[in-house]
């Protein structure tokens, strides 16, 4: 079955740090990846996808993820945060053939200290 | 401005009550879908449709029922049958019926009291 783990449950950086959050995945075929950020309170924002081709894909906000197929992995990454990104983050999965059933990570909070 | 709108924000349900909460858009989306938040849990879908007058379940259906008799709405029915509805309601929607890209309201926390 499809999964999505996502390691860090809380993470905490320093204004200006780069950032570093995890995502692996398990999923037979090439998956779709999907990166999606929330706000307290809030509903959920795309920040980028991955459905082939060059494996590092730019997302909005200065986001960017790498896929990597030997690692089952898509992290994704900024160079350096800024306060206003402290939210939820979640990661998903969907199945090749239709996107309805996204299945998502459990998210990685993160504080942002000035 | 175009958008998902969830109503209400906050709402409260008593012992065997049955209780819906609105989702509209005025995207004028194909796709819609009911997902639930709980603390330190990713979203689960619960309900879905891709056109009106048709909708799936999704992995956590029991307890919930939906209707999609519009284009622009996809209520959620939240039944006594659902004996731990205390969660987070998320409502989304998608241009095709894949489902590429969902576009969310902003929620409805549900509690029992």
């Amino acid at each position: 079955a499809q999964s999505v783990t996502q390691p860090d449950i809380h993470i905490t950086v320093s204004e200006g740090a780069s950032l570093e959050l995890r995502c692996n995945y398990s999923y037979g075929a090439t998956p779709y990846l999907f990166w999606y950020v929330q706000s307290p309170g809030q509903g959920l924002q795309l920040l980028l996808k991955y459905f082939s081709g060059d494996t590092l894909v730019q997302g909005i906000k200065g986001f960017e993820a790498e896929f990597k197929r030997s690692q089952s992995s898509f992290n994704l990454r900024k160079p350096s945060v800024h306060w206003s990104d402290a939210a939820e983050y979640f990661c998903a999965v969907a199945h090749s053939g239709g996107y309805n059933k996204l299945i998502f990570g459990a998210g990685t909070r993160l504080a942002v200290h000035p | 401005d175009g958008g998902i709108t969830q109503s209400p924000k906050y709402l409260f349900r008593k012992e065997g009550q049955n209780v819906t909460l609105s989702c509209e858009q005025n995207l004028n989306h194909d796709a819609m879908y009911w997902y639930r938040q709980d603390p330190g849990q990713g979203l689960r879908l619960i309900y879905y449709s891709q056109i009106v007058n048709d909708f799936q379940k999704g992995d956590i259906a029991e307890g919930y029922s939906v209707s999609r008799e519009k284009k622009e709405s996809f209520p959620l029915t939240v039944t006594s049958a659902q004996k731990n509805p205390t969660a987070f309601y998320l409502c989304a929607s998608s241009m095709t019926r894949s489902g590429e890209k969902l576009f969310f309201g902003s929620g409805t926390q549900l509690s029992v009291l």
